[in-house]
């Protein structure tokens, strides 16, 4: 079951604030989110268990509402380098391991 | 830091032909995956490996096979292209089962004409 993910787009100005949310209509058991630029390979910003931790990269957090099944992603104080398509990617356990389901993307643009 | 190593970065064949994918993963990490992406698609889980063994499917095709070796590294091969197989593959690897992030190659940027 491929995870939903909003907004589909997002356009920032430099320093601006965004939150991206990814949900799961199936119980999960992590969610990783990750950001890939045009033609590269998705790069790796973290990984959060079922237990509602909350997580930072740098300027971005995330956070996971294991009774929603839902994560949010939170891009603070937005940087140029931080456009790009985000990913979340989801685990419901042993069942599927290694087995991530990406949702669709969310697709940043930061402008000066 | 040593990466995801794929290889050819590039290929270009035609309809039916054959084409062979190759992953090297992360030295000591056990997992391989295995994902399609097409243009403005998200990554689709095809297949992975845990210890050499195959451990989940996705939607991998039947003409589509892929095994991973004593050296850990992986092979994708895939039969009877077709114009609908052109895409991004990229190969994942991580140490153990879940709570570890998968680490990404490059991918190699396959064409069917």
């Amino acid at each position: 079951q491929q995870p939903v993910q909003s907004p589909q787009a997002v356009i920032l100005r430099e320093g601006e604030d965004a939150v991206i949310n990814c949900s799961s209509s199936k119980a999960l058991y992590s969610v990783h989110w990750y950001r890939q630029k045009h033609g590269e390979a998705p790069v790796f910003l973290m990984i959060l268990l079922k237990g509602g931790e909350q997580k930072g990269h740098e300027k971005i957090s995330a956070s996971f509402n294991e009774k929603k099944q839902q994560s949010s992603l939170y891009l603070t104080a937005s940087q140029l380098s931080y456009s790009g398509t985000y990913f979340c990617g989801t685990e419901r356990g042993s069942d599927s391991w290694g087995k991530l389901q990406f949702g669709a993307g969310t697709q940043v643009v930061v402008t000066p | 830091a040593a990466g995801v190593i794929q290889s050819p970065r590039h290929l270009i064949k035609e309809k039916r032909e054959t084409a062979t994918l190759k992953c090297y993963p992360i030295p000591r990490h056990d997992t391989v995956y295995w994902y399609q992406q097409g243009p403005g698609q998200d990554p689709q889980f095809l297949i992975s490996f845990y210890e050499k063994m195959q451990s989940d499917k996705g939607s991998i095709p039947d003409r589509f096979s892929a095994q991973q070796f004593s050296d850990y590294h992986s092979e994708l091969n895939m039969s009877s292209l077709e114009l609908g197989d052109s895409a991004l593959y990229f190969c994942a690897s991580s140490y153990t089962r879940l709570n570890t992030e998968a680490f990404f190659g490059q991918g190699t940027r396959l064409t069917v004409v």
